[in-house]
């Protein structure tokens, strides 16, 4: 069964600068990698996806993520982060194949930006 | 477009009591997906329907069911409700499942007193 492990439980950051948030998947065969973003009092909403193809995947609000094979990651970034993007984010793995029709969600990490 | 919608917003139920949770998915979608979430964890898969059959089940006990109507609406039952099912239940759709990209509601939240 896949596992997704996120680093950070709370990050803070000051406006302008930048984010890098981790994921790491457990899973030998072909995953399909997300993550989501949850504001706050909102459901959550998907951010950026990577299904196949270039690495660098860019995703809605200036996000982007870097999925690497070998290191079984997909990090989220941003270069600059805004107040607006204080929320609680989520990486997700889909693995292909044998049945597996479910997200496998990590604990999420909470960002809060400070103006 | 509508997205997916979940009634009731807010449930509270006694230890024992038995729940049903709707969930409508986005028009156009067949395939529904219900999540469960504690506070601070993230979600945790419990079933996936497509065509009204059930296509996943995650580690979650038999007290735990669900269904899809021939209009792609979807119940999830929860019987014999122990103070751990306290939790926001997500209702996630997608077109069919080959396509993974969910799309996911606002919940419902369950309180198990």
């Amino acid at each position: 069964a896949q596992s997704v492990s996120q680093h950070n439980h709370h990050v803070i950051l000051s406006e302008a600068a930048s984010l890098e948030l981790g994921c790491n998947y457990s899973y030998g065969g072909t995953v399909n990698l997300f993550w989501y973003v949850q504001y706050p009092g909102q459901h959550l909403q998907l951010l950026l996806k990577y299904f196949s193809g270039d690495p660098l995947v860019k995703g809605i609000k200036g996000f982007e993520a870097e999925f690497i094979k070998s290191k079984f990651s997909f990090n989220l970034r941003k270069p600059s982060v805004q107040w607006s993007d204080t929320a609680e984010y989520f990486c997700a793995v889909n693995a292909q194949g044998a049945g597996s029709y479910q997200l496998t969600f990590g604990k999420g990490t909470k960002l809060s930006v400070i103006p | 477009d509508a997205g997916v919608t979940q009634s009731p917003t807010h449930l509270i139920k006694t230890r024992g009591q038995q729940v049903t949770l709707r969930c409508s998915p986005i028009s156009g979608h067949k395939s529904v997906s219900w999540y469960q979430q504690v506070l601070g964890q993230g979600p945790q898969f419990i079933f996936q329907y497509y065509e009204k059959e059930e296509r996943g089940r995650g580690n979650f006990p038999d007290r735990f069911s669900a269904r899809q109507f021939p209009n792609y609406s979807s119940e999830l039952n929860v019987n014999a409700l122990l103070l751990g099912d306290s939790a926001l239940y997500l209702c996630a759709s997608s077109r069919d499942t080959f396509q993974y990209e969910q799309y996911f509601g606002p919940g419902t939240r369950l309180t198990v007193t």
